[in-house]
């Protein structure tokens, strides 16, 4: 079974400094894909960053960067010169990718980042 | 600008009443997923369907949940009868097949049961 593991309770950063969000996830399968999403207070989800198993290059989308570690099992999220509006939920979630995984995107629990002004 | 669509944005009701909401996802995304999210419990899924067919309902339960795709482009998530315990917001997401596409989801259904 997969399971993703976000222990962080909350984290505060201060403006345009950068920040880490930890992750780390368990699947005996080897082929698998890693994502973040961000919730802020308004409700919706945004697809922020993908990685898969086998990308031998950390992912990266602007100012986020995905720091994976397979051995560690670990894909923590990095965000760079943070800002106001990054306050908000994160999560990071798994999906099987083999031939005949299943579509299941398996989510954290979440991790609440405010960045001070 | 395409994007997953849900109905209804707020509903609130009482215990015992039956409870429809609606998700369009966007057009051609043959994959569609209802997850529930609660403070406690976070975001789980409750049942996907691909090319309309059901795949897993198993993180639903069954005898007041029912989850359907009566065409491509609409999904319906019934509750009947609600209860408290329901009270959620409830995710529709859609996506093409291929394995490393991301879900977009909708805004949400705020569902409160008194």
């Amino acid at each position: 079974a997969q399971k993703i593991t976000q222990t962080q309770p909350g984290m505060f950063v201060q403006e345009k400094e950068a920040v880490t969000l930890d992750c780390t996830y368990d699947t005996s399968d080897q082929s698998y894909g890693l994502f973040w999403y961000k919730q802020p207070s308004s409700g919706e989800m945004i697809f922020l960053i993908y990685q898969g198993s086998y990308d031998e290059q950390n992912a990266t989308e602007g100012r986020y960067s995905l720091n994976f570690q397979k051995a560690r099992k670990s894909a923590n999220l990095v965000i760079s010169a943070s800002q106001l509006g990054d306050s908000a939920m994160y999560f990071c979630a798994m999906r099987e990718t083999g031939p005949g995984a299943n579509s299941k995107l398996t989510f954290g629990k979440g991790i609440t980042l405010s960045v001070r002004p | 600008d395409a994007r997953v669509t849900q109905t209804p944005r707020h509903k609130v009701t009482e215990m015992g009443q039956e409870v429809t909401m609606r998700c369009q996802p966007i057009l051609g995304h043959n994959t569609v997923f209802w997850y529930r999210q609660t403070m406690m419990q976070g975001l789980e899924l409750l049942a996907y369907f691909r090319n309309r067919a059901p795949l897993d309902d198993s993180g639903m339960p069954k005898d007041r949940f029912s989850a359907e795709m009566p065409d491509a482009t609409l999904a319906t998530l019934k509750i009947q009868p609600s209860e408290p315990r329901d009270s959620a917001v409830y995710f529709c997401a859609s996506r093409l097949a291929r394995n490393t596409g991301e879900l977009f989801f909708g805004e949400g259904s705020r569902l409160t049961v008194l």
